[in-house]
């Protein structure tokens, strides 16, 4: 069946310009994953989705990345006022539930000029 | 909290070769432990999983196995393939959380030469 898919694959954009990632989960998948990988930081943990609960936000790295999950499904990662340490891969995951395999994205490059 | 390290890379050998890269861990209670690949151009796959102490994971010839009183799973393979040159990730799903995220160690790029 599909995996997971992220668009766009690639983004370039300017300094204080605002993004918008998607991330199109594994049908059926209930939990979801963002993370972030860079080359000063490797790969880190952003924001998870359960269900309908409230997401665990803890890896956001400042007030300026939201994400939101709509109908428990399609999820957008948002980045406003973009800043040049913001470029990176961000990465999707979803799984089953929280004890199962989790299942990558393709991930979105993002550089910000 | 918890925390991944792995051996620093690159690692090159010949093919046919035998490989180790080194992983060890800290985290609270028993996690599950992960090795993810991420071949060129391409996203990251799981290639093998242990769940609890002495459980062995293996998959296309990698093996790693789960150890406790070292905190290490080590990925094994005794004779790589060019098609094997990839990075190597080790992550864990540890009990400190309640979301079964990932922590994961720096990565380890592998690289094996004709």
């Amino acid at each position: 069946g599909a995996g997971v898919s992220q668009s766009p694959s690639n983004k370039v954009t300017e300094k204080g310009k605002d993004v918008e990632l998607r991330c199109d989960p594994i049908s059926g998948h209930t939990a979801l994953y963002w993370y972030r990988q860079s080359l000063g930081q490797g790969l880190e943990f952003l924001i998870y989705f359960q269900g309908n609960s409230a997401p665990d936000k803890s890896g956001l790295p400042s007030d300026r990345f939201s994400a939101e999950r709509t109908g428990g499904s399609v999820s957008t990662l948002t980045i406003q006022r973009t800043q040049q340490e913001d470029s990176a891969v961000y990465l999707c995951a979803s799984s089953l539930n929280k004890r199962e395999t989790q299942y990558f994205g393709p991930g979105t490059r993002l550089l910000v000029l | 909290g918890d925390s991944v390290t792995q051996m620093e890379g690159p690692v090159t050998l010949s093919e046919e070769a035998f490989l180790t890269i080194n992983c060890t861990y800290t985290a609270t209670g028993y996690p599950s432990l992960f090795w993810y690949v991420q071949y060129p151009g391409e996203g990251l796959q799981l290639l093998l999983k242990a769940t609890k102490a002495d459980d062995k994971g293996s998959n296309k010839g990698f093996e790693a196995t789960y150890r406790k009183e070292t905190t290490s799973f080590h990925l094994e393979k005794g004779s790589v393939q060019v098609s094997d040159s990839a990075v190597y990730f080790c992550a864990l799903s540890g009990l400190s959380s309640n979301t079964g995220k990932l922590i994961f160690g720096q990565g380890t790029t592998l690289q094996v030469k004709p």
